[in-house]
């Protein structure tokens, strides 16, 4: 069963408009670390955030913001004043705690494409 | 260097042929990650490294894959009897400790013709 849900394939915007990207989760434990990456054309794979599921404070860092909510499941990603190089695919993606060595057992979501145009 | 480095950065092999696939991960990174990536799919956990132990093989897709880190450090990935299927993008990640982000390599293509 897909535990990471990323509803949105494809999302194109302007340049300088806002652009917020859903994910949906779903797990049964109660620790669990969530994070976003970043894949532009060049392919690799750019850590953006990574939240534990202690933590629902929101995250701002520039342009970019999370918002973390337990209560639906979801850990949202908004790129505010979209730049051209913003253009990627970015995904979501849950780790369970099981043990420690389960941290870097990365479930991701299918992606969503961003498109910025100038 | 600075980053997570895998070689080759592309592979075209025939159906039935073994190959193999290698990860240089940071200097002093411990732990050690594969993952597969379809096209249009989010990457695919395959296996984890700790130190030259493999601590966790439960997404390798069956006994035809195979890897190694014999001194903790470079890893290969080794595909026996390669069929269509396999065709993906091949992904190494290695982070500093237990629970510290992954930093993700370039990736090798694989295409099995």
């Amino acid at each position: 069963a897909q535990k990471v849900t990323q509803a949105q394939t494809e999302i194109s915007v302007v340049e300088k408009e806002d652009v917020t990207l859903d994910c949906v989760y779903e797990t049964r434990d109660t620790t669990y670390y969530l994070f976003w990456y970043k894949q532009p054309p060049s392919g690799e794979l750019v850590f953006l955030i990574r939240r534990n599921s202690f933590d629902e404070q929101n995250e701002i860092s520039g342009r970019y913001s999370w918002n973390f909510q337990k209560s639906t499941s979801s850990f949202n990603f908004t790129i505010t004043a979209s730049q051209v190089v913003d253009s990627a695919v970015y995904f979501c993606a849950l780790s369970e705690s099981g043990t420690t060595d389960s941290w870097g057992k990365l479930q991701f979501g299918a992606g969503t494409q961003v498109v910025v145009t100038p | 260097g600075a980053g997570v480095s895998q070689t080759p950065s592309n592979k075209v092999t025939e159906k039935g042929k073994y190959v193999e696939l290698r990860c240089d991960p940071i200097s002093g990174h411990t732990a050690l990650y594969w993952y597969r990536q379809s096209l249009g799919q989010g990457p695919e956990f395959l296996i984890y490294f700790q130190g030259t132990g493999a601590a966790d093989d439960s997404g390798l897709p069956n006994d035809r894959f195979f890897a190694v880190r014999p001194e903790g450090s470079v890893s290969t990935l080794k595909i026996q009897r390669t069929e269509r299927g396999d065709s993906a993008v091949y992904l190494c990640a290695s982070s500093l400790f237990k629970g510290s982000p992954l930093h993700f390599g370039n990736g090798t293509r694989l295409t099995v013709t």
